[in-house]
This record gives structure tokens, sequence and C-alpha cells, in this order.
């Protein structure tokens, strides 16, 4: 069975600083997406990573993909504000399900 | 361009009522999905579908059933609502089976009293 862990749970960090969310899940997988909630909203595709190795960045946010560590990770570079959400990873497992969910990541960044 | 449409976004049961949750989406995706989230576990799948006339169920279907008649619609049912199905509910939409990633719906907040 596909698990996925998101490390971690809650992280307050003042604003310009340096972070590192982890996402880790149990079983053979090539394709894990990055999502972004904001409270009482929708979900918002950030990065969709397909291969080992791959590495994608979006402003201030990199996300990157180890298939042989099963470990994807979403760098904060000098946060600011507005990057407070929460953000979820999510591993398509090969099942009949389509995608496994972390617990999510609640992100606080500090004026 | 509506993306992903679900209504209502607010709901209040009592036990043992039915209802429909809709979803429409208009970029002609094939793949469309039902989730529940509930605090501190992430998403859940309910019932998916790849592609019209074509249903399966997720990790928590029971309770709920799904059709797809056309493409663009994917109602979810609850059959006789109980506490247990207080959530925030999800549809999402996919151009392929996963590799583009998936646009979500606005939500639907349930409440089962």
């Amino acid at each position: 069975e596909l698990k996925v862990e998101q490390n971690p749970l809650f992280l307050s960090m003042q604003e310009g600083k340096n972070y590192t969310i982890y996402c880790n899940y149990s079983t053979t997988s090539d394709r894990l997406y990055w999502y972004r909630q904001d409270p009482g909203k929708s979900l918002e595709s950030l990065f969709v990573l397909l291969s080992n190795g791959a590495v994608k960045q979006e402003g201030r946010l990199m996300a990157s993909l180890d298939t042989k560590a099963r470990l994807s990770t979403l760098h904060i570079t000098a946060a600011v504000h507005d990057l407070s959400a929460t953000y979820f990873c999510a591993v398509d497992g090969d099942s009949n399900y389509q995608l496994i969910w972390g617990a999510g990541t609640k992100l606080i960044i500090k004026p | 361009n509506a993306g992903v449409t679900q209504t209502p976004k607010f709901q209040v049961l009592k036990t043992g009522q039915s209802m429909t949750l809709q979803c429409a989406q208009d970029m002609n995706h094939e793949y469309m999905s039902w989730y529940r989230q509930d605090p501190g576990m992430g998403l859940r799948l309910i019932h998916y579908s790849v592609g019209a006339g074509i249903t399966d169920q997720g990790e928590v279907p029971n309770g709920y059933n799904v059709s797809r008649s056309t493409t663009e619609d994917f109602p979810l049912r609850l059959l006789s609502a109980a506490p247990s199905q207080t959530s925030v509910y999800f549809c999402a939409s996919s151009r392929d089976r996963v590799g583009s990633g998936y646009t979500f719906g606005s939500g639907t907040r349930l409440t089962v009293v």
C-alpha cells in the first residue's frame, strides 16, 4: 500500500529565511505533484515531477524528485509572507487509485 | 474559461437525507475525480472516471455514487447522509491520466447534522 508522508506538518518561519519541506513515499513511483492550498480555498497545481532527478522552479519555490530515495523536496528561498499556505504532495501509485496525498504542510511566514 | 465548477459551495444536511453535488468542466478533460478533505488527512479519493460512461471506486467509496453520462459532468450522490460524511468535497479534472496535474473546483463544504 502506497503511503505518503510529509514533514514537517507545521512550519512557522520568518521572512527572508530558507526552508525545505520533505515528501517521502513508500513504493516505487516516478510521478509526484505539489499543490498549494490557501485557507478555505481550492488547490492550485505548483509542480509536476515526472522522472528521477526532475527539478522545477517557480519564483522562490523549487521542487525536486529522487525516485531512488522515494523523496521529493520543496525548497523555499528567502520566504515572503505571500507564500503562507498549506502545501501538499501527491504521488501516483499506479494502482486503481489515481493519487495518494500527503497530509499537508501548513506554512506560516511571519513578516 | 470557467475550468471546474462545483455547486453548491455550502450545504447542511440532516442525517438520512440524500443530495447530489454537481461538478462540471469545460476543458474537455477525460479524467475526473471526487475527493474529500478532512483535517490532518490530506485528500482521499472517493470515485473517479476515465471517460464518459466509465467510473470506478477510489479509496473511500462507501455511501457515495457517481455517474458520467457526458465528458463535462461528473455528479456525486450521497445516498443517505451520515455525520461521518461531514467534509469538504473537491472535484478535479485532468487532460490525461496524471501527467499534466489536476485542476480543482472550488469545493463544497458539507455538514451533516
